[in-house]
């Protein structure tokens, strides 16, 4: 089946420093998956971050950026410069089939960022 | 305003006891989702309901059973709760076959 698999546990940096949460995947579809990132802030439920659906593109959202790499199967989510409102889980995500009403998403386990103090 | 909510947001219960989470959106999406996680694992997709009374199992439906009775709604409910099913469930709905989820907060249940 398919799975995504991203960088475990924690992460921590120092403000206004960069981040780089890695994610790969494998789909077992004929064809390109979707990729998405989602974030968790606490108390909230996971809303998208971003989504790209085609290899090669790059989104880009809340000065995060992930680029869709189908030769890596590869989909890293990186920011310049954090804050402190950027602590959050964040989610890696794919959607196999798309476009042939399949909405299941296979996420990642999830990796939580926060700022060293 | 786009949005799923989610009851209780806290729940403690026996045992053996039943539990109802209830789900709820305005956005008149078609699709609702129930998902679990647990620490250290992604998100698992529990059911999918693709309208009312169209539900269909997804990776882990054993012990959890469903209701989608409006467009608006959708239920989970465990029969007889067991301790092994204290986890964080989410609740999500999309459009029809597109695939972005639209999520709840959460429910944190706990069974002891």
């Amino acid at each position: 089946g398919d799975s995504v698999t991203q960088t475990e546990g924690q992460v921590t940096v120092s403000e206004s420093k960069s981040l780089i949460i890695n994610c790969t995947y494998s789909a077992t579809s004929i064809g390109y998956p979707n990729l998405f990132w989602y974030v968790r802030y606490p108390g909230e439920g996971l809303q998208l971050l971003l989504k790209v659906i085609t290899a090669g593109q790059k989104g880009s959202s809340r000065g995060f950026e992930a680029t869709y790499n189908k030769e890596a199967t590869s989909f890293h989510l990186q920011k310049a410069s954090v804050q402190e409102s950027d602590s959050a889980v964040y989610y890696c995500a794919l959607s196999d089939l798309p476009g042939t009403g399949s909405n299941r998403l296979t996420f990642g386990k999830g990796t939580k960022f926060s700022l060293i103090p | 305003d786009m949005k799923v909510t989610q009851m209780p947001r806290y729940l403690i219960k026996r045992m053996g006891e039943n539990v109802l989470l209830e789900c709820g959106q305005d956005m008149s999406h078609e699709t609702m989702y129930w998902y679990r996680q647990d620490p250290g694992l992604g998100l698992q997709l529990i059911y999918i309901s693709y309208d009312v009374d169209s539900n269909s199992e997804g990776d882990i439906p054993k012990g959890y059973r469903v209701s989608r009775k409006k467009r608006e709604h959708f239920s989970l409910i465990l029969d007889s709760a067991k301790t092994n099913q204290t986890s964080v469930y989410f609740c999500a709905s999309s459009w029809g076959d597109q695939d972005t989820q639209y999520f709840g907060p959460g429910t944190r249940l706990l069974v002891l």
